[in-house]
């Protein structure tokens, strides 16, 4: 079935380091790829999202983009903040189904 | 306005009772899901409507019954409460499921059971 693999964390970091969190993927259809985040104690939000191959979905300073060849769409921020500290979910959905979500990587950015 | 809310934030009861989480979405979407988040933030499906009608149906204990009295709500109900339902149970909520869109998620309803 339709799943998605992403590192495991947790994962911390100093402030302005370079963030990358792994992501693959595999599925039955041509899937969309999103990434989510999850500040504590709230629900998800979308944060970028890519519906075809060579996509770039960015936001906040975050990018992944949608690698078919290689099943993969890599989380990558060039310099992290304090307030980025997050879990961070992978995600992909394929058309007539619901979302499947990768286990959540923990992101702890220290001053 | 929140897109997507969900009543109550918090549940503490017994062993044994039951309880309801109600959701409510005011984007026009077709789509509904409960998704449930353990302790260590893994989220899985149990329930999908599409225009009122259950579309899936993960394996989940007959305890659990959701309920989609109009496009806008889902609810679901708890019977018979055991130590390992006490999660996260999240909401949320997308365009059509025969778009593959993004989800719109609830702030969650985090429910112990004692």
């Amino acid at each position: 079935g339709d799943s998605v693999t992403q590192m495991e964390g947790p994962v911390t970091l100093s402030e302005e380091a370079f963030l990358t969190i792994n992501c693959t993927y595999t599925a039955t259809g041509y899937p969309s790829l999103f990434w989510y985040v999850q500040y504590p104690g709230e629900g998800l939000q979308l944060l970028l999202k890519a519906t075809k191959a060579d996509d770039k979905g960015s936001n906040k300073g975050f990018e992944a983009t949608y690698r078919k060849e290689t099943t993969s769409f890599h989380l990558e921020k060039g310099s992290v903040q304090v307030s980025d500290s997050a879990v961070y979910f992978c995600a992909l959905r394929v058309i007539n189904n619901d979302m499947r979500f990768g286990a959540g990587t923990r992101l702890t950015v220290k001053p | 306005d929140t897109a997507v809310s969900q009543t109550p934030k918090y549940l503490v009861t017994q062993m044994g009772n039951d309880k309801s989480i109600k959701c409510e979405q005011n984007l026009g979407h077709d789509t509904m899901y409960w998704y449930k988040q353990d302790s260590k933030k893994f989220l899985k499906i149990m329930f999908s409507y599409n225009n009122k009608e259950l579309i899936i149906n993960e394996t989940v204990p007959n305890r659990f019954s959701p309920k989609s009295p109009d496009k806008a709500h889902l609810n679901l109900h708890i019977n018979s409460l055991e130590l390992g339902d006490s999660a996260v149970y999240f909401c949320a909520s997308s365009s059509n499921i025969q778009v593959a869109g993004e989800l719109f998620f609830g702030e969650g309803s985090r429910l112990t059971v004692l």
